[in-house]
């Protein structure tokens, strides 16, 4: 069974404090990693796919890598517009997206 | 990617009674899904719905309870029978991307539904 563990379930940081999230898998032949961002009452909205180990991909102060076993989201000098709710999921071999519980940030100004 | 809207944004309903959700997409797509998100907690794969076919439902979760309709390739609609405040939940619809992005899934904006 696919199975997606997300730590730490909250992260408070202050405007500019670098730090990094986890995403741990198990996947029967993984098709993808996927980054989403979810603002409260909304849908999540999509940021990265990484398919293979070694793969990194970046976009403003976010940059997502994954190996074999984990995925992280590293966020940059973080502003408080970054404050939301971060999930990751794995698609496998099931052909069925299976999501991680997510890791809350908040960025205080 | 292709731009998703839901109907409604948010619900207040009920017990006992039923609200059909409707989701409409901008484009052609053939793999549409469900999901459901309680309070606090991340999303749960209701059924996958391809156009032509009857929607599989993941386990927990029966046709009786969450009747889903896919009348062609743009729009689907799940229904939330006989609804109980266990119900409350965002419920959204989801999609797979065609193309060159076929493994990305992309999100509705939600539904909100309350049951009182």
């Amino acid at each position: 069974e696919d199975q997606v563990t997300q730590s730490p379930e909250a992260l408070r940081l202050q405007e500019g404090e670098s730090s990094s999230l986890n995403c741990s898998y198990t996947v029967s032949g993984l098709r993808g990693l996927f980054w989403y961002r979810q603002d409260p009452g909304k849908g999540p909205e999509f940021l990265f796919t990484l398919y293979s180990a070694g793969e990194e991909k970046e976009k403003e102060r976010l940059k997502a890598t994954l190996t074999k076993k984990e995925s992280f989201l590293h966020i940059t000098a973080p502003k408080p517009e970054d404050s939301a709710t971060y999930l990751c999921a794995v698609l496998g071999g099931s052909e069925k997206l299976v999501f991680g519980k997510g890791t809350k940030l908040t960025v205080n100004p | 990617s292709a731009v998703i809207s839901q109907k409604p944004s948010r619900d207040i309903c009920q017990r006992g009674t039923s609200l059909t959700i409707q989701c409409q997409v901008d484009s052609q797509v053939t793999m549409m899904f469900w999901y459901r998100q309680q309070p606090g907690q991340s999303l749960t794969l209701i059924a996958t719905a391809n156009q032509g076919s009857e929607a599989t439902y993941e386990s927990g979760f029966v046709i009786d309870k969450f009747p889903i309709s896919r009348p062609n390739l743009t729009f689907s609609t799940l229904t939330v029978s006989n609804m109980s405040p266990e119900d409350s939940s965002i419920y959204l619809c989801s999609l797979r991307g065609e193309g060159t992005s076929t493994d990305t899934q992309y999100f509705g904006p939600g539904t909100r539904l309350t049951v009182l």
